[in-house]
């Protein structure tokens, strides 16, 4: 039973435009979420989040967007740039007593100069 | 600063065998997580330990069991390997039971069963 979804394996953009990740969850009880980026033979290093009482997190390059009522998240990157280049994955966390992420499968950002 | 250093990189391990993944946290860190990746998927929650203490637990069976020491660092011991078992095991460190951005990853154990 995936909880949280992404649902595109993979994207590919042009260096300089935006790239949109998506992500959607089914469990109500998550109230933060988080954006991780991996790149070959690392591990998942954070990049972004945001709680569930705000709609919009800003940092940099990187925006993220919360449609509680959809139950939809969305990643995006302004301008892309090739090192952005990798796996990124939404993960969700419930309210505190559960400290354990829940990942999504990935979507593997291609940005082409 | 050293980040999360897990041991060993690679591992290959015939089915039926037992396997030890080691995992150090960054210093000052008292919260360890275990997770694992198979290809294709994303990380996948087995256990959180904090302050030695068992704080969580994944769905996944009793061959697996972990424990942490006194000096906070982990191991995940896994028995009777299964070719399903072949994965990439994260080990993440944080200094509290922090939210998701307190946690750090390591670069992963690449277990392969054979």
């Amino acid at each position: 039973d995936q909880q949280v979804k992404q649902n595109s394996p993979s994207l590919s953009v042009q260096e300089g435009r935006i790239s949109i990740l998506n992500c959607d969850y089914t469990n109500s009880m998550f109230d933060y979420f988080l954006w991780y980026k991996k790149y070959p033979a690392e591990g998942p290093t954070f990049l972004i989040s945001i709680s569930s009482i705000k709609d919009k997190n800003e940092d940099g390059r990187f925006t993220v967007f919360l449609n509680k009522s959809a139950k939809h998240l969305s990643l995006h990157i302004v301008p892309s740039q090739p090192g952005d280049s990798a796996v990124y994955f939404c993960a969700a966390m419930g309210q505190s007593g559960s400290e354990k992420l829940v990942f999504g499968k990935g979507t593997k950002l291609t940005v082409n100069p | 600063d050293a980040g999360v250093t897990q041991s060993p990189t690679h591992l290959i391990k015939t089915r039926g065998q037992h396997v030890t993944l080691r995992c150090s946290p960054i210093s000052g860190h008292k919260s360890v997580s275990w997770y694992q990746q198979v290809l294709g998927q994303g990380p996948q929650f087995i256990f959180q330990y904090y302050e030695k203490e068992e704080r969580g637990r994944g769905n996944f069976p009793d061959r697996f069991s972990a424990r942490q020491f006194p000096n906070y660092s982990s191991e995940l011991n896994v028995n009777a390997l299964l070719l399903g078992d072949s994965a990439l095991y994260l080990c993440a460190s944080s200094w509290d039971r922090a939210w998701g951005n307190g946690y750090t990853f390591g670069s992963g154990t690449r277990l392969t069963v054979v």
